[in-house]
């Protein structure tokens, strides 16, 4: 099956510095890809959804100074926290949808950042 | 969006099947049913998808009720590796931005 992964799995760092967590397909291309925050207990709340060569378009409530989002390849896109706090601190997740008539989303693995 | 409702947990025996229901009463008639399981600290895994008719594929069956207002995925012969947050999701469509907007899901217990 196709397979997604994030990089890194797990990531400290301190208030006030930037992180950018990898999303990349492996074996496939992905015309879009999605980007979800998960908090402890809580189901998934999408943030934004990208798609190769265009902005992507944010949630309501999502900032998109705060959470930078590039996807510049079919098998790549980046989510950049900056000026992270420790509210910030969840599970990041991002899906992928492959191009074609595939009707599933691929889910990486996930990112759990602690900022400190 | 419609929204979905399902029993916050449920248990089952090992090697017994399960049966998970999900209401969906605002559901529209383009709106798909989805539903995917999260096992703890991981991404999301796809299970199954519907319109109209049941489906079944190699990880369980979906069974919707013919008004389409609730749905139940049917896992076969539960295992202990199916223990996990199940979640049914409608989606608006299935072009290539269709969005899965999430609820609470189901937690499914395996008792062994």
């Amino acid at each position: 099956g196709a397979v997604v992964s994030q990089h890194p799995s797990w990531v400290i760092c301190k208030s006030g510095t930037s992180v950018k967590i990898e999303c990349r397909s492996l074996d496939f291309q992905a015309t879009t890809m999605f980007w979800y925050r998960q908090f402890p207990k809580q189901s998934l709340m999408l943030m934004a959804t990208s798609n190769e060569g265009s902005k992507a378009t944010y949630e309501q409530g999502v900032e998109k100074d705060k959470f930078l989002i590039n996807h510049a390849s079919l098998t790549l896109s980046t989510l950049t926290v900056t000026s992270a706090h420790p509210e910030d601190s969840s599970f990041y997740i991002c899906s992928a949808r492959a191009s074609g008539i595939s009707y599933e989303q691929y889910f990486g693995p996930g990112t759990r950042l602690t900022v400190t | 969006d419609a929204k979905t409702t399902q029993p916050n947990s449920m248990e089952s025996n090992e090697e017994e099947p399960v049966h998970l229901p999900c209401n969906h009463s605002t559901i529209s008639g383009t709106d798909y049913i989805h539903w995917y399981r999260q096992l703890p600290s991981q991404g999301p895994e796809y299970v199954i998808h519907g319109l109209t008719s049941n489906v079944n594929n190699r990880m369980a069956s979906l069974a919707i009720a013919e008004d389409r207002k609730s749905s139940t995925l049917i896992l076969h012969r539960a295992t202990l590796r199916d223990a996990a947050v199940y979640y049914c999701i409608l989606s608006l469509s299935l072009d290539s931005n269709y969005q899965l907007i999430w609820g609470a899901g189901t937690k499914l217990i395996i008792k062994p």
